[in-house]
């Protein structure tokens, strides 16, 4: 089945340093891979899409890679910001013909002034 | 900017009894989703509507839900008889085209959820 891994562990940083947060996922390919941002009781928020011919996609301060090789992706948040603190979800689909997303659990982001 | 909105934001209910989530998509929308998430857990798709009709459904989505437009505004999600393991805060989303697009305006949008709670 499809499964997504991303830090249970919330990352710690200082405000201004650039955050890197890891989404791993096993035994598919999907087509596309998503990033949101959710904040405590809230709906997620879209952040970037990235398509799996592509290897890296900007956005002001974010910035995704996909390495469909390593089965990985990595979003950056540069000059990070105390607001920026949240949880960071990782969500893949197009695996198979299938646009059903899964989600990771996310990662907690904390940026300390 | 327009926004999914979603009503109640909190539904408690007895076990047993019948819950309507709704859900009101952004009004240029084409496509619109549920999604639940348990307390602690990740997102989990339920179903994807367009045209009237189911587009894709996960395992989640037994036949104790169904989804329904029935107006031009509102979309909403029905669980017929609720479980303990329903409790969890619910989310729609809606997108302008399907998943998978390749002009990029598949970009889901979410509603604030509705936390479900059955007793």
């Amino acid at each position: 089945s499809q499964k997504i891994e991303q830090n249970s562990e919330a990352l710690n940083i200082q405000e201004g340093k650039t955050a890197t947060l890891t989404c791993n996922y096993t035994n598919y390919s999907p087509a596309y891979l998503q990033w949101y941002r959710q904040d405590p009781g809230r709906g997620p928020v879209f952040l970037l899409l990235i398509r799996e011919n592509e290897k890296e996609k900007r956005k002001e301060r974010l910035k995704v890679t996909f390495d469909t090789t390593l089965k990985q992706s990595l979003f950056h948040i540069t000059a990070s910001q105390p607001a920026d603190s949240a949880t960071y979800l990782c969500s893949t689909s197009g695996a198979g013909g299938s646009y059903i997303p899964t989600f990771g659990r996310g990662t907690s982001l904390i940026v300390h002034p | 900017e327009p926004e999914v909105t979603q009503t109640p934001s909190h539904q408690v209910t007895q076990m047993g009894q019948e819950v309507i989530l709704r859900c009101v998509p952004i009004s240029n929308h084409l496509y619109f989703y549920w999604y639940r998430q348990i307390l602690g857990q990740k997102v989990e798709f339920l179903v994807s509507f367009y045209n009237n009709e189911i587009s894709e459904k996960s395992e989640i989505f037994d036949d104790q839900f169904s989804v329904e437009r029935p107006d031009g505004s509102n979309f909403t999600l029905k669980i017929r008889s609720t479980k303990l393991e329903d409790s969890a805060m619910y989310f729609c989303a809606s997108s302008q085209s399907g998943a998978g697009g390749s002009t990029g305006t598949d970009t889901q949008y979410f509603g604030p959820g509705t936390r479900l709670t059955v007793l």
